[in-house]
């Protein structure tokens, strides 16, 4: 499996939800990221994780949680997003987080907030 | 911190012509420089992708050349082709820190 896969592939939400977004990689890589992309922009990176342990938040607010239960698996816990927080997230995987390493993306989430 | 610069922003080629895409970036020690492409709703693919210890690198009709001196990397495609339409982002990353992307061409290949 030389795949990330993300779900859900869309999400809508309002400003008092509480929802969840998924990455899972089964290629044995041991750094995971979220980032985030706006229209027309840059992927924007949030989060590292590295070992299964966060290495790095980019000061991102807190209505956004990561969570890494297991080296295959990565989470980001939503909760009351503002409309500006609409965007693509993006999960990638990288065997280690050095920076040489390939980073490889998933298809992302489009997440809306009314 | 890293800051990339790339040049243009937007690029428009007839099929068949070549398309050169240059970014330059301004921390010495970044020492790995990806491109990706994107195309419209996708996720970012890694099309090639360059070590400092290496000047040029070519696969099929992509190629990518870094100068370290000047602190600058181009892409260059040739033969283009219409799937070749896409936003292209180069990035910088160096020892302890992690990518830092320009903000993107959007090339568009005409047939």
């Amino acid at each position: 499996d030389t795949e990330v896969t993300q779900t859900p592939k869309h999400l809508v939400m309002g400003m008092t939800n509480k929802k969840s977004l998924k990455c899972e990689q089964h290629m044995g890589h041991r750094a995971m990221y979220w980032y985030k992309q706006k229209a027309k922009k840059p992927p924007e990176l949030m989060f590292v994780y590295s070992y299964e342990k966060l290495s790095i938040n980019e000061s991102v607010p807190s209505r956004f949680s990561p969570e890494c239960p297991n080296s295959s698996l990565l989470n980001l816990h939503l909760h009351a997003l503002q409309p500006e927080d609409s965007a693509l997230y993006l999960c990638a995987s990288s065997q280690q987080e050095a920076s040489t390493d390939t980073q490889y993306f998933g298809p992302g989430t489009r997440l809306t907030v009314l | 911190g890293e800051n990339v610069e790339q040049h243009p922003s937007t690029l428009s080629v007839q099929e068949g012509d070549s398309a050169v895409i240059k970014c330059t970036y301004s921390d010495s020690a970044s020492n790995y420089f990806p491109w990706y492409k994107q195309e419209l709703g996708k996720r970012p693919q890694l099309i090639i992708d360059i070590r400092s210890n290496v000047g040029e690198k070519k696969d099929q009709r992509i190629a990518v050349t870094l100068n370290k001196t000047a602190k600058h990397f181009s892409l260059h495609i040739t033969e283009t082709q219409p799937e070749d339409s896409a936003v292209y982002f180069c990035a910088a990353s160096n020892y302890g820190q992690n990518f830092v992307f320009g903000p993107g061409t959007r090339l568009s290949v005409l047939p």
